[in-house]
């Protein structure tokens, strides 16, 4: 399996912060890199895909980059709504699909 | 707009075959190129990736769990299932179907999701 690496685990920043979240595979994925936001009781939601990609209707303010092993999520500008746990996930392979361990990012 | 909805007992006996359906409306399961996929999430914890199925009906599992695990698919039903048997208490867990848009891996429709429980 690709073993996918988040740091850090948990994170605590204030609303308009600029925050970096890291992921990293255990081998090459070339971008097939994707991030998903999850908040409390509810399903994960994608953000961006191919390691950069904003998905559709997700704001500006989420940013992803890297490729090969060592990638980014990064959102500018922290607003209220943000705080949630972040996931990447990894699909360069099928067996399996493997996911981060997850970062919690709470509010300061 | 795709939505998933997730259906099936809440609570398996230990060693039995925890069964579930997920029925998929606004759309065909069968149109588009999509994979249709379960993933789970024990509480407090991360995502594991199950498996998925093709319109084909082809299918790819976790190896970690590919023994046990059966994701079927019914079009005319607009539904697709996941069977996993001899359960344990570490199976317990919410389930959630999703759909993968098949480029790029992205998963970018979920259901809300199923807590399944293995207890006696």
């Amino acid at each position: 399996d690709i073993q996918m690496t988040q740091s850090p685990s948990s994170l605590s920043a204030s609303v308009r912060d600029r925050v970096t979240i890291t992921c990293r595979a255990s081998q090459s994925i070339s971008n097939y890199l994707n991030w998903y936001q999850q908040k409390p009781g509810k399903a994960p939601k994608l953000l961006i895909y191919a390691a950069s990609i904003l998905q559709s209707g997700v704001p500006s303010r989420f940013s992803g980059s890297g490729s090969g092993t060592d990638f980014t999520l990064t959102i500018s500008s922290l607003q209220p709504e943000d705080f949630a746990t972040y996931y990447c996930q990894q699909s360069y392979s099928t067996l399996p699909y493997t996911f981060g361990q997850g970062t919690k990012l709470e509010i300061k | 707009q795709v939505q998933l909805q997730e259906s099936g007992p809440g609570l398996v006996k230990p060693s039995q075959t925890l069964s579930l359906t997920c029925t998929v409306s606004g759309g065909s399961i069968s149109s588009g190129s999509y994979y249709w996929s379960w993933i789970r999430q024990p509480a407090g914890k991360g995502l594991e990736w199950i498996g998925l199925i093709y319109t084909s009906g082809s299918t790819n599992y976790n190896p970690s769990l590919k023994s046990r695990v059966t994701i079927s698919i019914d079009t005319s039903e607009n539904q697709f299932s996941l069977k996993l048997s001899s359960v344990t208490a570490a199976d317990t867990a919410l389930y959630y179907c999703a759909r993968d848009q098949g480029s790029w891996g992205r998963i970018d429709y979920w259901g809300r999701g199923t807590l399944v429980t293995v207890s006696s």
